[in-house]
């Protein structure tokens, strides 16, 4: 068990919908960062928080947007959603900003599934 | 450029038997850490080791162990004794001190499969 807590598991929704990730860090960790998994993109950074504030941004698209609120915990939200929007989401995290020699530790992910 | 990569999409090997998977990185960053993580059909991810660009050895953890050559800018990941448990897709990823946050790039991955 990584610590990382993803809800839910799992997702179902129609194109054109708007739907919330949510993720709690380890207990201590201050980073938060956002992966999608798609079986033609790989694994592909989408957006890093660090205690509240965005730090980096990676491949996001502009329909999606992230927060991470006072309790440290993170939302992801996903909206107008299209079929190439089906992956698999990781929420991550990290004690610090920044920082190479720690893994980051990855919750169980949600898997979104638009039809 | 491919900051990751990994050339063999699937391996195969027999249980009990040792098993090497490639992983290649780029980067001009003096400091960086490289990582393997594991990730079964079930899909979480799971770290396995890590290696620091100043390490002078080989990182090990249990059966798993990484081939570290600077010069070569790799970092193959060695399953000693493979269980069919090891079965599961691997990823090499890679932290530069540089990338504003640190985020971890991946690899394709490699499918492994081990066989009784």
């Amino acid at each position: 068990d990584s610590g990382v807590t993803q809800t839910p598991k799992h997702l179902i929704t129609a194109t054109g919908q708007r739907v919330t990730l949510r993720c709690s860090p380890r207990s201590g960790d201050l980073s938060v960062y956002w992966y999608q998994q798609s079986l033609d993109q790989g694994l592909q950074f989408l957006i890093q928080y660090y205690n509240g504030e965005e730090r980096a941004k990676g491949n996001i698209l502009e329909r999606f947007s992230a927060q991470q609120f006072p309790d440290l915990h993170s939302e992801l939200n996903l909206s107008s959603l299209e079929l190439g929007d089906s992956a698999l989401y990781f929420c991550a995290s990290s004690p610090w900003d920044g920082g190479y020699n720690s893994p980051l530790h990855f919750g169980n992910g949600t898997r979104l599934t638009v039809t | 450029a491919q900051k990751i990569t990994q050339t063999q999409p699937g391996m195969f090997v027999q249980e009990k038997e040792a098993v090497t998977l490639d992983c290649t990185y780029d980067t001009s960053d003096p400091s960086y850490g490289l990582f393997w993580y594991k990730q079964p059909s079930s899909g979480e991810m799971i770290f396995l080791i890590y290696q620091g660009s100043y390490d002078q050895q080989n990182a090990t953890e249990g059966r798993y162990s990484l081939n570290f050559q600077k010069a070569r800018k790799s970092a193959n990941l060695v399953i000693s004794a493979s269980q069919l448990g090891d079965s599961a897709m691997y990823f090499c990823a890679m932290r530069e001190s540089e990338t504003s946050g640190s985020r971890l790039t991946f690899g394709e991955g490699t499918q492994l499969t081990v066989n009784p």
